[in-house]
């Protein structure tokens, strides 16, 4: 079946554009994070939702950034007056339920490069 | 505060070699640790994780808490293993089931 696909793949994007990251998770799945990935580094924890709901948002550097996932399917993350220091990878990640146990799936990330 | 340390960037070895990647971590609780690998172009997917005991492509890693480790190991390399891994760790503690990265180790097999 289909993985979590995430569009677009490549975003350039000039400082102070607003600029919006879109996320398609596995059918079913009812858990959708999103994660920051700077060069050289590891996933960073953004946001989590539980369906419609976003149950942390405690990672979101700053108010500039903003998830919904309105219906508990595709998520959007929106990140406004974009910054150089935004420029990394966005990953978005979906598991079946929620708990313990549970695997993440990886979509193929959206790279942002903000000039 | 949890976490996750891969003290190497890059790590060389030749095909046939034996292969530890480290994983160190810091958690008082009782963790899930996990092994995820990037392969060149291709997404971020699951290796193994600790609760399943399981050997997956030769791979193995056993948690060890008294040193809070969860080291991947292979005994021969292959050129196909050449690749990004990563070490992750979800805290119990935590209710929003979020995964904390280490920077990741590049291994590279040479023919």
């Amino acid at each position: 079946g289909a993985g979590v696909s995430q569009s677009p793949r490549y975003k350039v994007a000039k400082r102070g554009q607003d600029v919006a990251l879109r996320c398609d998770p596995i059918s079913g799945h009812v858990s959708l994070f999103w994660y920051q990935q700077a060069l050289g580094q590891g996933p960073e924890f953004l946001t989590y939702f539980q369906n419609e709901a976003q149950l942390d948002k405690s990672g979101l550097p700053s108010d500039r950034f903003f998830a919904e996932r309105p219906e508990g399917s595709v998520s959007t993350l929106k990140i406004q007056r974009t910054q150089q220091e935004d420029s990394a990878v966005y990953l978005c990640a979906s598991s079946l339920r929620f708990g313990f146990g549970e695997t993440q799936y990886f979509g193929p990330g959206t790279r942002l490069l903000v000039l | 505060a949890q976490r996750v340390t891969q003290p190497e960037k890059l790590l060389s070895v030749f095909k046939g070699a034996p292969v530890e990647l480290k994983c160190n971590y810091s958690y008082s609780g009782s963790p899930e640790l996990f092994w995820y690998v990037q392969y060149s172009r291709q997404r971020l997917q699951l290796l193994l994780r600790h609760i399943s005991r399981e050997s997956i492509k030769g791979f193995t890693a056993d948690l060890n808490k008294g040193e809070t480790s969860f080291h991947l190991k292979k005994p021969f390399a292959q050129e196909e293993d050449s690749a990004m891994y990563y070490c992750a760790l979800r805290a119990h503690m935590d209710s929003n089931y979020q995964l904390i990265w280490g920077a990741g180790t590049k291994l590279i097999i040479k023919p």
